[in-house]
């Protein structure tokens, strides 16, 4: 088992661009996340999905929009770079019960200039 | 709604020497606590969770933390610090209850820990 993975790992943007981060992942889970993670604030959920065919907005969905492509797929899309969304960002996906834990993927380091 | 304070920032121990870093949680809603711990440009990785069941849970790498309802905290400790614990970690909780906000992590702000030869 891969576990969660997130392509690319390293991205430059200029301001206006568009992009696509991937990830996927092979545990079957049902429910799938996109955080972002800024300096000293921790990670803040941008779109989650519960389950294939739905998504959901975090606290900062602001300029993201998401798919949910299959159970295993779920992309992040940048219509319009700023640099307001130079971050590191993180994939994560999560069974279901009362003992479950979220599993993160290793991260994509995106900046825009 | 529901909020992580990490009280500490920063937090610098010599190895060999105890680690305190500290967790204030506030929850509507019957929580489950977890704290994760990232690596220099790694992800996150779980170390402990709780789940209601016994308060004082024992994580991986000789790291423990105790729910303690009555002052809404989860401290994480350790009774010996390695070189090896130099990371950050995030004090988290998720809600249990509650329609479409079940199973949201809201993450605390991160406590830097350094550990000194």
């Amino acid at each position: 088992n891969a576990g969660v993975t997130q392509t690319p790992k390293f991205q430059v943007l200029k301001t206006g661009q568009s992009m696509t981060l991937q990830c996927a992942q092979d545990m079957n889970h049902n429910s799938m996340y996109w955080y972002r993670q800024d300096p000293g604030m921790g990670l803040r959920l941008i779109y989650y999905s519960a389950s294939e065919g739905t998504t959901d907005k975090g606290e900062v969905p602001n300029g993201y929009n998401v798919s949910r492509l299959n159970k295993r797929e779920f992309s992040l899309r940048l219509e319009s770079a700023a640099p307001s969304q130079t971050s590191v960002y993180f994939c994560a996906s999560r069974t279901s019960g009362n003992t479950d834990t979220q599993y993160f993927g290793p991260g994509t380091r995106l900046t825009v200039l | 709604a529901q909020s992580v304070t990490q009280l500490d920032s920063h937090v610098s121990v010599s190895e060999g020497t105890p680690v305190l870093l500290r967790c204030n949680y506030s929850s509507s809603y019957s929580p489950s606590l977890f704290w994760y711990v990232q690596h220099p440009n790694k992800g996150l990785q779980l170390l402990l969770k709780y789940t209601s069941a016994a308060t004082l849970v024992k994580g991986i790498n000789g790291f423990e933390a105790e729910f303690k309802k009555s002052e809404t905290s989860f401290h994480l400790t350790k009774p010996s610090a390695h070189m090896s614990d130099a990371a950050e970690y995030f004090c988290v909780v998720r809600r249990e209850t509650g329609g479409t906000s079940y199973g949201k992590l809201t993450f605390g702000q991160g406590t830097i820990l350094t550990v000194h030869p």
